[in-house]
């Protein structure tokens, strides 16, 4: 399967703990796109990497989130000290970046439980 | 702010009739339109794009169309099926991509055989 891919499936976390998530896009995509969703609604973006390059960050992104992205292969999103709000499915999508418009591939997502 | 408007309700169509979801946004002025398929428990999936000075787009039986006067697209799906009962999510880009797609809540469809 050579679609992107999310590890892991589901994590569920007491408050106050660190979780890291880890996407890995398609192999020439040189974007990638992290997204929110909670139950109901649509996902919420929050990041974006060009290459290793993270170009762009959402106000939703509050300094207990982190986003890595070394040598512009594989992401890893990073949250620290979770609160019940972070309760939510946590999408990863990449594109190929060549033209102006994005066609997006997401992944399954992570779906994170804070108790 | 940025406001994306789906129907939000369950959209209920019979077997091998026409499914119309309709997408309207204020506050916006998107480079580009995109429209989504999400089944439950996944990421979305790709369907269409259209583009600003584009007034309509089809793909086997799914066509779009985009009125920036109005601030609205339709998305339809002719001679449905039950395998397109799903949630449809349009989504708005701006030129450049730097800002990520700008979700609606999506519009659960369900058709019935």
């Amino acid at each position: 399967d050579t679609g992107v891919s999310q590890d892991p499936r589901h994590k569920i976390t007491k408050r106050g703990q660190n979780v890291t998530f880890r996407c890995d896009p398609i192999s020439e995509h040189n974007r990638l796109y992290w997204y929110r969703q909670t139950l109901g609604q649509g996902p919420e973006f929050l990041t974006y990497f060009q290459n290793e390059a993270q170009l762009e960050k959402s106000r939703l992104l509050s300094d207990r989130f982190s986003a890595e992205r070394p040598k512009g292969s594989f992401s890893t999103l990073e949250i620290q000290r979770t609160e019940q709000g972070d309760s939510a499915m946590y999408l990863c999508a990449s594109s190929q970046g060549l033209a102006d418009y994005n066609e997006q591939f997401f992944g399954p997502g992570t779906r994170l439980t804070v108790l | 702010s940025q406001k994306i408007e789906q129907n939000s309700e369950a959209l209920n169509i019979q077997e091998g009739k026409t499914a119309t979801l309709t997408c309207n946004y204020t506050n916006y002025s998107p480079a580009y339109l995109q429209w989504y398929r999400q089944d439950p428990g996944r990421g979305p999936v790709f369907l269409l794009l259209i583009r600003e000075n584009e007034k309509e787009k089809r793909k086997e039986r799914l066509k779009v169309t985009f009125d920036t006067t109005l601030k609205q697209s339709l998305f339809h799906i002719t001679a449905s099926q039950p395998a397109d009962s799903a949630t449809y999510l349009c989504a708005l880009e701006g030129r450049g991509g730097a800002d990520g797609l700008t979700f609606g809540k999506g519009t659960h469809l369900i058709i019935q055989p």
